[in-house]
């Protein structure tokens, strides 16, 4: 199985700072990796596709980068209904997720 | 609206056998790749089960593969997931999710999982 490693587990931040998250994959997976948002007691929603693609509906302020093994998900700036858990996963192979970046108000 | 929604979970002893159904709404669901992703509690997420939109291609975790069998009826808009021999690390929510066309294990829409409890 491919391993995906996220990078912090938690952090705090405050309404309007630039958040980023990042994601290792055990080996190059090109640019099949996927963002998800969780909120507490909610299913996972789908916020970027192929590392950089933004997903239908989701707001302009989210954006993802990398290609390989690096990957990165960037809050421009952070919204109070962007207090969530946030997964990578790889659609490379059999899909595999992150443990989660948990992301908290300051 | 496009929309999933599970049922069939609840509580089962260690051995015993489940099956879970997802029903589609506001999409041609014979159209669209689905799986089964699952969350133990207060744990991350675990892929469980992929099917093509004909059925005839399935992919399973290592950790269900021979216990668990994911179907789908296209007639009646609708997946399944038959879980025997049940364990107590099989206890999760279990989401039934739709794969964006053309990125294969890009889950686009999710339904609002069923919890399933494994225990004596």
């Amino acid at each position: 199985d491919i391993q995906m490693t996220q990078s912090p587990t938690s952090l705090s931040a405050s309404v309007g700072d630039r958040v980023t998250i990042t994601c290792r994959a055990s080996q190059s997976i090109g640019n099949y990796l996927n963002w998800y948002q969780q909120k507490a007691g909610k299913a996972p929603k789908l916020l970027i596709y192929a590392a950089s693609s933004l997903q239908s509906g989701v707001p302009s302020g989210f954006s993802g980068s990398g290609s390989g093994t690096d990957f990165t998900l960037t809050i421009s700036s952070l919204q109070p209904e962007d207090f969530a858990t946030y997964y990578c996963q790889q659609s490379y192979k059999s899909p595999t997720f992150g443990q989660g970046t948990k992301v908290e108000i300051k | 609206e496009v929309q999933l929604v599970e049922s069939g979970g609840g509580l089962v002893q260690p051995g015993g056998s489940l099956r879970l159904s997802c029903a589609a709404s506001g999409f041609t669901f014979s159209s669209y790749e689905m799986n089964w992703v699952r969350q133990a509690p207060g744990k991350g997420l675990e892929w469980v089960s992929y099917i093509s939109t004909t059925g005839g291609t399935i992919y399973y975790a290592d950790s269900v593969k021979g216990r668990f069998t994911i179907s789908r009826d296209n007639a009646k808009n609708s997946l399944y997931l038959q879980m025997n021999s049940l364990r107590a690390e099989d206890t999760a929510v279990y989401y039934c999710a739709r794969e964006r066309p053309s990125n294969r294990y890009a889950f686009d829409i999710w339904g609002q999982g069923t919890m399933v409890t494994v225990s004596s």
